[in-house]
């Protein structure tokens, strides 16, 4: 059974830089058809997307944190980690890393997301 | 950018049926996946492409796509369905969530 588990720092000072990681078991994160992404939810607000690593390696942000984000894996480890410059309180949240079911879409490759990790808050502060 | 529209809250009584919109411009010629998310809890896939079931997710979870709204649909609702549900879409390469519905069993 496939289950992803996120870790990292819980307090991240203003302008410093966010890192979480993503232990993957149950699978390989090498395994085609998925992609491996983190989406965050704020205090008392919804979810939003953040970005996925495709196991070659690509990897596609919200346009919204592109210049700020960076995904990447680690196959060895069977894991995959994020990292967010600049962090301000706004990127406080809890961050959730997902597994993304690829399939073909009317434009390109979509993803679902199953199943998520159990999520970790950090907060800016 | 594409936007996904959801009511704040939706109450249905127990037993009944609950009806959760999903609403975006010609949304039909989307994907739509549904989340059920439960304080403390990670989200969880109730509905993929619009009307597919993971397994283990009840029969009473059912959804439809036509014109500018999808809905998630909840059949005999119980209380154990409390929670915020979310629907999903992809749009050039970029997942965007609705801003997720609350979903009260009274």
């Amino acid at each position: 059974q496939l289950q992803l588990q996120e870790s990292g720092s819980g307090l991240v000072k203003p302008s410093q830089t966010l890192s979480l990681t993503c232990a993957v078991s149950g699978d390989s994160i090498s395994s085609g058809g998925s992609s491996w992404n983190w989406i965050r939810q704020p205090p008392g607000k919804g979810l939003e997307w953040i970005g996925y690593i495709y196991h070659s390696g690509n990897t596609y942000y919200n346009p919204s944190l592109k210049s700020r984000v960076n995904i990447s894996v680690d196959r060895f480890k069977n894991q995959f980690s994020l990292k967010l410059s600049s962090v301000t309180a706004a990127d406080t949240a809890v961050y959730y890393c997902a597994r993304g079911v690829v399939y073909s879409g009317s434009y390109g490759p979509e993803n679902w997301f199953d199943p998520w990790g159990q999520g970790t808050l950090v907060t800016v502060s | 950018s594409y936007e996904v529209t959801q009511p704040l809250s939706v109450s249905v009584a127990l037993g009944q049926t609950a009806r959760i919109p999903c609403g975006g411009k010609n949304i039909a010629s989307k994907n739509v996946h549904w989340y059920q998310k439960k304080p403390g809890q990670a989200p969880v896939l109730v509905l993929y492409r619009d009307s597919n079931r993971p397994s283990g997710i009840p029969e009473r979870f059912s959804g439809s796509n036509s014109g500018n709204t999808a809905t998630l649909t909840i059949s005999r609702a119980q209380g154990g369905d409390e929670a915020e549900f979310y629907c999903q879409v992809w749009e050039t390469k970029t997942g965007v969530f609705g801003g997720g519905t609350k979903l009260t069993v009274l």
